[in-house]
């Protein structure tokens, strides 16, 4: 089955405790992406990733990292995180050029 | 401009009746427009597309209309459901393929 798989869903953690969402698809998709969707904001894309070793900030990438060092991975780091970083977090896929993107189930992160 | 504007936020129908969520985008090199449907706990899904050599796009109970020159695009649902109650986002992915752009996203319940 085509999909794109996140884990964990669900995340309480403390404020600067390094924590990794991992990301993986098994479409073989080029183009990978995260997003953060909260109330009335939408979804805002966080960094994406077009191939292997390829990465690129969206519009909301302080306090993210992240890496690809294979096609089907693309994990979402957070160093130190912080109470405004508590949302609902997304990893979609997409083949290159195509505007069809899989999304993964979500990652509810809380901060305290 | 890298800009979708979407309304409206939310909207409440009765059952049967025909929701329409209207989208507008200032960029004209964008050339691929989707509609996803996301449920609650879960990721958006593709739901229609449309490219803008169409002015209508039709699939089951959803269609979308298209009107170029004036860059907006809308997504009307047909006798609508409770099933249908879900937030609807539209997109944009711009000529190249690099960029996927979300608007904000509508709420919709359809109540019975």
């Amino acid at each position: 089955e085509a999909q794109v798989t996140q884990n964990p869903r669900y995340l309480i953690t403390v404020t600067g405790k390094k924590l990794t969402v991992t990301c993986s698809q098994n479409m073989n998709h080029e183009y990978m992406s995260w997003y953060r969707q909260d109330p009335g904001l939408g979804l805002r894309q966080i960094y994406y990733s077009m191939n292997v070793e390829v990465t690129d900030k969206g519009d909301v990438p302080e306090g993210y990292k992240v890496s690809r060092k294979e096609k089907r991975n693309f994990p979402l780091i957070l160093e130190s995180p912080s109470p405004n970083q508590t949302s609902l977090y997304f990893c979609a896929s997409r083949p290159r050029g195509r505007g069809e993107a899989f999304f993964g189930q979500g990652t509810r992160l809380t901060v305290v | 401009q890298q800009q979708v504007k979407q309304s409206p936020q939310s909207l409440i129908v009765q059952k049967g009746g025909i929701p329409i969520i209207n989208c507008a985008y200032e960029n004209t090199a964008f050339d691929y427009f989707p509609w996803y449907q996301q449920f609650p706990g879960k990721g958006p899904a593709l739901l229609i597309a449309i490219r803008p050599d169409v002015s209508e796009k039709k699939e089951g109970r959803f269609t979308i209309s298209f009107n170029k020159s004036a860059k907006q695009f809308s997504l009307h649902i047909m006798d609508s459901q409770p099933g249908d109650s879900a937030t609807y986002f539209c997109a944009a992915l711009n000529q190249a393929g690099t960029a996927l752009i979300f608007g904000k996203g509508t709420t919709l319940s359809v109540s019975s």
